[in-house]
């Protein structure tokens, strides 16, 4: 596709349960990052994958949460054991070293709603 | 620690006049500086980008400056139409190895007819 992708697009969960969101980047890009953006509140980085090198995660709000790049493109963000807190939209961006200035594209999100 | 601010929260203005919003943020050390766009239950549109070692982007109507000694960036939107109603984010890219985005609130504008 010409853009990033993600799904669901809606989410719905029961407070407890884990939760996966998919992200699939724009073709060649090398580096892959994660948003959540909660009610109120700005957004905020999560995690950022960048080829082969150890993902900096230092964004990740507690051990519930992780995430992993398999191949170099789709990413998936796990949240474990989920509370209502985690409701939010969560954002995947990807972008490309040098082109366009590290410019980041973004999916439409996924929003989740723990009841 | 990276901090932005954009003034103001939310703006109304009739249609056809120009605007500016406002982005500050506290560390000069930037890489690059995004404006983005979000329609309500929306994804971000990118509307412009600046490199650190640039002043100024211009797409059509849209103009966004950048002062990095001063920590300062404006986005200028020429004769305001209902469409351009919509959040408006800026967001600060960090130097360093992950070009991590750190981002305003926004700046909510409605352009009424």
């Amino acid at each position: 596709g010409a853009g990033v992708s993600q799904s669901p697009s809606n989410k719905v969960t029961e407070k407890g349960k884990d939760v996966e969101l998919r992200c699939d980047p724009i073709s060649g890009h090398t580096a892959l990052y994660w948003y959540r953006q909660s009610l109120g509140q700005g957004l905020e980085f999560l995690i950022y994958f960048q080829g082969n090198s150890a993902p900096d995660k230092s964004g990740l709000p507690s051990d519930r949460f992780s995430a992993e790049r398999t191949g170099g493109s789709v990413s998936t963000l796990t949240i474990q054991r989920t509370q209502q807190e985690d409701s939010a939209v969560y954002l995947c961006a990807s972008s490309l070293a040098g082109v366009r200035h590290n410019e980041q594209f973004f999916g439409p999100g996924t929003r989740l709603t723990v009841l | 620690k990276q901090e932005v601010t954009q003034i103001p929260a939310a703006l109304s203005v009739p249609e056809g006049e120009n605007l500016v919003l406002n982005c500050s943020f506290t560390d000069s050390a930037i890489y690059n500086l995004q404006w983005f766009r979000q329609d309500p239950g929306k994804g971000l549109t990118s509307l412009l980008l600046i490199q650190s070692s640039q002043r100024e982007q211009t797409s059509g109507r849209l103009n966004a400056s950048l002062d990095k000694s001063s920590g300062r960036s404006t986005l200028y939107i020429a004769a305001s139409q209902p469409g351009d109603s919509a959040t408006y984010l800026c967001a600060v890219g960090l130097a360093g190895n992950n070009r991590k985005l750190i981002w305003g609130l926004g700046t909510s504008l409605a352009v009424n007819p």
